[in-house]
C-alpha cells in the first residue's frame, strides 16, 4: 500500500477515443504531479498542483488535460491521443514545500 | 536547469556482493538529492533522501548514500546484494518551483541484476 492509487493500471484505447485516469493519495498531502514514464527515457513531469492550483505545465500536448478537484484527487482526461503517448503514466503527492514524492503504481497506456 | 546522470544503464552483481550505482548531477544551489527504486510493473519507491547535514544518508533496504559536493555526486551503496534487490534505480534532483511545491529531475535509471 503506497498511499497513492492510481486506476486503472492499464489501458488500452484507440487514437480517437476518450478516456481519463485517476489517481487519490490517502496521506494528506497539498502537491500532486502527474508523470510520463516511457521506455529509455527519464521520467518527465507533466503537471504539477498544489493546494488544488496548476503550478507546472511542462509543455505538455493540449491532447492531456488535468483535473484536480480537491487536493486528495488528481484526473488526467486524454483524448485523440498518439502511438508515441503510449507510456506508463505515474502520479506523486508529496507535502508543501520540500518533502519527498510518494508514488502510486502507474497506469500502463497503450494507444492502437 | 537541473540534470542528472546516472552513466551505467545496467549493472549485474553476484548476490551477496557489494554495489555501488552511481549518480551525478548538475544544480547551482544546494541540491535536495533522492533515489528511487522501481519494481516491474510497479511505481517508484523512496529508498533515501539527502537534504541537508550529515552527507552519508541511511535508507530502508540497508541501502546508503554519501554526498560529496566536490564531486556532484550522490552514489547509492549496499554492503550485501540480496536477490530482491534486482530492479530499477533512479537518482533525482529536487529544486523548488517558488511556488510551494518543488520538481524532481530523474535520471535515466539503472537497471540492476542480481545472479543468485
Amino acid at each position: 500500500e503506497t498511499g497513492v492509487t492510481q486506476t486503472p493500471r492499464h489501458l488500452v484505447m484507440g487514437m480517437t477515443n476518450k478516456k481519463s485516469l485517476k489517481c487519490e493519495q490517502h496521506l494528506g498531502h497539498n502537491a500532486m504531479y502527474w508523470y510520463k514514464q516511457s521506455a529509455k527515457k527519464p521520467l518527465e513531469l507533466m503537471f504539477v498542483y498544489n493546494f488544488k492550483e496548476q503550478t507546472e505545465n511542462n509543455s505538455v500536448p493540449s491532447r492531456f488535460s488535468p483535473e484536480c478537484p480537491n487536493s486528495s484527487h488528481l484526473f488526467l482526461h486524454l483524448h485523440t491521443l498518439q502511438p508515441e503517448d503510449s507510456a506508463l503514466y505515474l502520479c506523486a503527492s508529496s507535502q508543501d514545500g520540500a518533502q519527498p514524492q510518494h508514488f502510486g503504481d502507474g497506469t500502463r497506456l497503450s494507444i492502437l | 536547469a537541473q540534470s542528472v546522470t546516472q552513466p551505467d544503464i545496467h549493472i549485474t552483481v553476484s548476490e551477496g556482493a557489494s554495489l555501488e550505482l552511481r549518480c551525478n548531477y548538475s544544480y547551482g544551489a544546494t541540491p535536495y538529492l533522492f533515489w528511487y527504486v522501481q519494481s516491474p510493473g510497479q511505481g517508484l519507491q523512496l529508498l533515501l533522501k539527502y537534504f541537508s547535514g550529515d552527507t552519508l544518508v541511511q535508507g530502508i533496504k540497508g541501502f546508503e548514500a554519501e554526498f560529496k559536493r566536490s564531486q556532484s555526486s550522490f552514489n547509492l551503496r549496499k554492503p550485501s546484494v540480496h536477490w530482491s534487490d534486482a530492479a530499477e534505480y533512479f537518482c533525482a534532483v529536487g529544486a523548488g518551483s517558488g511556488a510551494g511545491s518543488y520538481q524532481l529531475t530523474f535520471g535515466k535509471g539503472t537497471k540492476l541484476s542480481v545472479i543468485p
